[in-house]
């Protein structure tokens, strides 16, 4: 089975700092992505980035960069120069390659508030 | 263009009430997912189209839950005699082909579920 744990229900933070978001999962697949979704309060869960495992560079959008660590078996969000909009609730996610296996694994979430 | 959407924007019920859940898919995704996002816990996979194939439905928590996929476009999410505990937002996605989870799931703004 897999599981995915983000041990930080709420954090905060500057605008314009940084933050990182943390979150580890658990898994005895080889191979797999890993997502990181936003969820603002308008409910729509947005995709922010995503790594696939077998890639060892880390993933990068603009702002968002990825800590991926395979073998710790630990995928971290930054955010850089953080802003007003970034406010939501993160949720990090794992899923499977094998086709028909589709459905997402998600952490129970870190609410991200940036103060002006 | 269009991106998913879900019918009603809110619902409540009264317990041992039926209810239907709609979603419509973004135009030309084959697979459609059906999660459930309880008060302060991360996003539980609940059932999978995927074409005319039969569905995943290894998610739904009882059999009071049901799902259906009419011509591989709209989906309704059916909850029989409804219960205090299935109050909570019911996410619908959809993704461009079933294979794996490297598909970027698309997802709709939610149902938010109330039993009284």
């Amino acid at each position: 089975a897999q599981t995915v744990t983000q041990s930080q229900p709420e954090m905060s933070v500057q605008e314009a700092e940084t933050v990182t978001l943390s979150c580890t999962y658990d898994t005895s697949e080889s191979n797999y992505y890993l997502f990181w979704y936003k969820q603002p309060p308008s409910r729509q869960m947005i995709l922010v980035i995503r790594q696939e495992a077998y890639k060892q560079q880390n993933a990068t959008e603009n702002r968002f960069s990825v800590n991926f660590q395979k073998a710790a078996k630990s995928f971290s969000l930054k955010i850089s120069d953080s802003q007003l909009g970034d406010t939501a609730m993160y949720f990090c996610a794992f899923g499977k390659i094998k086709t028909g296996a589709n459905n997402l694994f998600f952490g129970t979430g870190t609410r991200l508030t940036v103060i002006p | 263009g269009a991106g998913v959407s879900q019918s009603p924007s809110n619902k409540v019920t009264e317990k041992g009430k039926d209810v239907e859940l709609r979603c419509d898919p973004i135009s030309g995704h084959t697979a459609l997912y059906w999660y459930r996002q309880s008060l302060g816990q991360g996003l539980e996979f609940l059932i999978y189209f995927q074409g005319n194939s039969a569905p995943d439905k290894s998610g739904l928590p009882s059999d009071r839950f049901s799902a259906e996929r009419t011509g591989g476009s709209v989906s309704t999410l059916t909850i029989q005699r409804t219960q205090q505990e299935d109050s909570a937002v019911y996410l619908c996605a959809s993704s461009l082909s079933g294979q794996g989870a490297g598909n970027e799931q698309f997802f709709g703004p939610g149902t938010r579920l109330t039993v009284l």
